[in-house]
């Protein structure tokens, strides 16, 4: 059975910082592209970063970039995301996928709530 | 921030179609095959229901179809059931910074 579990998830200080996990399970990690997308309070989906599957490329969206960190260690079945300079806009569920399929994820976590706040 | 347009909203009775649109540029939607749409129930984790503009994953029904006209990729939910009620995000891939984005969402309701 195919399993991502997200962990990490805090309530943060604006300017602080924080490293969520991913544990995954029942696929193999090292052949899949890994995805982070997050989702504010009633809000919709937002694709955060990718990295590709042996971890020597990352992608950011804009908003993000030089304050986050996406990288793997496919020996330990693991995905992080260090984020810095927590901004309170920063707060969602943040959940981790695997796009297993040609630029599609069918595997999700059930995701992990990051409160940015003072 | 980047974000393919999509209604906020449609809604149809059991066994009706709904149609949702998700709007994009030549950059993204118009450019490139790579267009998935995901469904969310609340509090859940979204779950793949088309991939690359027209194929389902295994276990997805065939009642869920998807197809792209120039800038502007489709949903369409046919015979509509409870199960349904959701809402429903669609991605696609942009080939540059952000390399992928998603749609604004829409919630389907079944009256």
């Amino acid at each position: 059975e195919v399993q991502l579990e997200e962990s990490g998830g805090d309530l943060v200080q604006p300017g602080g910082s924080l490293r969520l996990a991913c544990a995954v399970s029942g696929f193999t990690l090292s052949s899949h592209w890994m995805i982070w997308v997050r989702q504010a309070p009633g809000k919709g989906l937002e694709w955060v970063a990718n990295i590709n599957k042996d971890g020597s490329e990352a992608n950011y969206m804009d908003s993000v970039k030089g304050r986050f960190t996406v990288f793997r260690d496919n020996a330990k079945n693991s995905l992080y995301l260090q984020m810095n300079s927590l901004r309170v806009e920063d707060t969602a569920v943040y959940f981790c996928a695997a796009d297993n399929l040609p630029a599609a994820a069918a595997y999700w976590g059930q995701g992990a709530l990051v409160t940015v706040s003072s | 921030q980047f974000a393919l347009t999509q209604p906020p909203s449609a809604s149809g009775s059991p066994g009706q179609s709904v149609t949702i649109s998700c709007t994009g540029t030549s950059s993204d939607v118009g450019g490139y095959n790579y267009v998935s749409w995901y469904q969310q129930h609340p509090g859940k984790a979204p779950k793949l229901i088309i991939y690359e503009v027209t194929k389902r994953p295994s276990g997805v029904p065939d009642r869920l179809s998807g197809s792209k006209s120039g800038n502007t990729a489709s949903l369409t939910v046919s015979g509509l059931q409870p199960e349904d009620e959701a809402d429903y995000y669609c991605r696609s891939y942009r080939g540059s910074s952000p390399q992928y984005v998603f749609g604004t969402g829409t919630r389907v309701t079944v009256l």
